[in-house]
């Protein structure tokens, strides 16, 4: 069983849609998470992260669930330009993380 | 701005021969981190420093070294290069971490894409 898992998708949504996505981890010692997005040959960027008590950055907001191991992105009024990848990424240690990687979620929007 | 770069973008090499990848950045981060990333695959975490000190994965093959002779520069060396090295090279930077930090995300690199004939 990997460590991070996510569906892989893709999600084919219409524009203007709301959309979530889930992420489950299996190592409960992970202390953060983070949502990054990856563009088709481009590095990862940082969306969000993703806070105990949830947080929200315009149209996205990130959830954790520590008990049941999850953390979900929602996506509302979804436009063109959010079709990308969304990885997961959780990271822990002490002094130096180690972050690792869910295999992604595949997102198209469509027109 | 700060970032991090990485040259070349775009890296061909023959079977066997020897390639060198570079990262460099202006962050001032502690940590440098390098990752293999294949299609519709998760980064693979290679290896990554804490200032000097050099963290190997354990199922990182001998075929890639590293080097970080400072803060700013790191690079990826593969002694020679396989079929199956042909990857996205990504580069990675973060500070050093404590428990709950809020603000510890990475920071990536373009990445340097690798074709080996």
């Amino acid at each position: 069983r990997k460590e991070v898992e996510q569906d892989p998708g893709p999600f084919n949504v219409p524009e203007g849609a709301t959309v979530a996505f889930n992420c489950t981890y299996s190592n409960s010692a992970s202390q953060s998470f983070f949502w990054y997005r990856q563009d088709c040959r481009k590095e990862p960027k940082l969306l969000m992260s993703v806070y105990s008590s949830g947080n929200e950055d315009g149209r996205f907001t990130a959830q954790l669930n520590r008990a049941s191991q999850y953390i979900s992105l929602l996506i509302r009024d979804s436009k063109l330009s959010d079709s990308a990848t969304y990885l997961c990424v959780l990271g822990r240690g002490s002094g130096t993380y180690k972050y690792i990687f869910g295999t992604g979620t595949r997102l198209k929007v469509l027109a | 701005d700060a970032m991090v770069i990485q040259n070349p973008r775009y890296q061909v090499t023959q079977f066997g021969k020897p390639v060198t990848l570079s990262c460099s950045q202006t962050l001032n981060h502690n940590v440098m981190y390098w990752y293999q990333q294949k299609s519709s695959q998760a980064p693979k975490l290679l290896f990554h420093y804490y200032d000097k000190d050099f963290n190997n994965e354990a199922d990182t093959p001998d075929n890639f070294q590293s080097r970080r002779p400072n803060t700013s520069f790191c690079f990826l060396d593969i002694r020679s290069p396989g079929l199956g090295d042909a990857a996205m090279y990504l580069c990675a930077t973060s500070r050093n971490h404590y428990s709950g930090r809020a603000s510890n995300e990475q920071f990536f690199g373009p990445g340097t894409r690798l074709t080996v004939l």
